[in-house]
């Protein structure tokens, strides 16, 4: 069974700080990974899909890097911002469609002004 | 442009009562999932569908049946609930096709079985 862990469960970082959010996984045989941001209350909200065959995505202040062989990915976020503030989630899926994702239990990040 | 749609937002059940939770999408996915949110725990797939018709169990299925009859269409039946059931139940979708398969989430069903 795929286990996903996410380190630091929960930190705080002051404003213009980069943000590293790190996740592992116990079985390489991914075909991709994908970040998400929940905010309190709320749904998912997908930031970055990165495809088993590819090493990072990139969008705006966020990247997302994936070693694969090694069970991990790493999300970074440049500058953070007080709108930051969030719990981010890192899943794996297995197969091709995405429709069977095993996450982690998310980092809790809050930015202080 | 909608997305994933899930209703309702919030609801209060009598245990053993039953209920069924609806999921709509609009953007012509095959893939279709239902997960359960608990603290601690993290998210956990209930089930599944590849399409039309087609369905199948995820980790925690049991307490929980689904159809899909049509392409945007997923509901969740609780056919007796549980205080176990109490949770945050997400519906997500994804497409089957060539390009991106990100999927997509709607914004949660929060139950509480008293």
């Amino acid at each position: 069974k795929q286990e996903v862990t996410q380190i630091p469960a929960a930190l705080s970082v002051p404003e213009g700080e980069n943000l590293v959010l790190n996740c592992s996984f116990t079985d390489s045989a991914i075909y991709n990974l994908q970040w998400f941001r929940q905010d309190p209350g709320k749904g998912l909200t997908s930031l970055l899909l990165i495809q088993s065959s590819q090493r990072e995505q990139t969008s705006g202040r966020l990247n997302a890097s994936l070693d694969k062989s090694s069970g991990r990915s790493t999300l970074y976020i440049a500058a953070s911002q007080p709108g930051d503030s969030a719990t981010y989630l890192c899943a794996v899926s297995p197969y091709y469609g995405n429709n069977r994702l095993a996450f982690g239990k998310g980092n809790q990040v809050v930015v202080i002004p | 442009n909608a997305g994933v749609t899930q209703t309702p937002k919030f609801q209060v059940l009598k245990t053993g009562q039953s209920m069924t939770l609806q999921c709509a999408q609009d953007m012509n996915h095959e893939y279709m999932s239902w997960y359960r949110q608990d603290p601690g725990m993290g998210l956990r797939l209930i089930h599944y569908s590849v399409g039309a018709g087609i369905t199948d169990q995820g980790e925690v299925p049991n307490g929980y049946n689904v159809s899909r009859s049509t392409t945007e269409d997923f509901p969740l039946r609780l056919l007796s609930a549980a205080p176990s059931q109490t949770s945050v139940y997400f519906c997500a979708s994804s497409y089957s096709g060539t390009g991106t398969t990100e999927a997509f989430f709607g914004q949660g069903t929060r139950l509480t079985v008293v």
